[in-house]
């Protein structure tokens, strides 16, 4: 497709199961990122990829959380032991290289996560 | 530590209003700003970016403008229609480094379009 894809689009899980989301970027674009959105609020910045490695996890809230991208494309955010608190829409976004500066990053729908 | 925040969280216009909304940044680092829209259930859409060494730049019936001196930045909708609303948010990049990628976002203004 010509967009950001995730998946699911809803996710409905029972607390303290591991859940992994999916997302596949903008054919061509070297840098991807995941936040969190919890309802009524802006976005939280988790993790971001150049190519495949992440220059910048510091947005990980904890160490159940962890994310690795394969191949220059698809990446998974998998959260491990999941916790009421953890339930929020998460955003993926993709944008060409940097280059001489930042580039317009570009979202996907999101993964909307209920934990029980 | 530094964020981005917005002065009004909700804004309402009639049709063909245009409408302002504003953004204080409080980065002195941050040399990249973006505007996003994001209506119900959707992803943030992008609208416009700046970078630090303009002041100005213009789309189509949007405009974002920059002030360093005071931090502050808005994004100016002409003629808004009642497709436009939505909530909007500003983001920055906070100046780069590792953290290049990371932008740090508003919490939103909410727009809101009469017809």
């Amino acid at each position: 497709g010509a967009g950001v894809s995730q998946s699911p689009s809803n996710k409905v899980t029972e607390k303290g199961k591991d859940v992994e989301l999916r997302c596949d970027p903008i054919s061509g674009h070297t840098a991807l990122y995941w936040y969190r959105q919890r309802l009524g609020q802006g976005l939280e910045f988790l993790i971001y990829f150049q190519g495949n490695s992440a220059p910048d996890k510091s947005g990980l809230p904890s160490d159940r959380f962890s994310a690795e991208r394969t191949g220059e494309s698809v990446s998974t955010l998998t959260i491990q032991r999941t916790q009421q608190e953890d339930s929020a829409v998460y955003l993926c976004a993709s944008s060409l290289l940097f280059g001489s500066g930042n580039q317009p990053q570009h979202f996907g729908d999101g993964t909307r996560l209920s934990i029980l | 530590g530094e964020s981005v925040g917005l002065h009004l969280p909700t804004l309402s216009v009639q049709e063909g209003d245009n409408s302002i909304i504003n953004c204080a940044y409080s980065n002195s680092a941050s040399d990249y700003f973006i505007w996003y829209k994001q209506e119900s259930g959707k992803g943030p859409q992008f609208i416009i970016d700046i970078r630090s060494n303009m002041d100005k730049r213009q789309g189509q019936r949007v405009t974002v403008l920059l002030n360093k001196t005071v931090k502050h930045l808005s994004l100016q909708i002409a003629a808004t229609q009642p497709g436009d609303s939505a909530v909007y948010f500003c983001a920055e990049n906070g100046g780069g480094g590792t953290s290049y990628g990371k932008l740090t976002f508003g919490q939103g203004t909410i727009l809101t379009v009469h017809p």
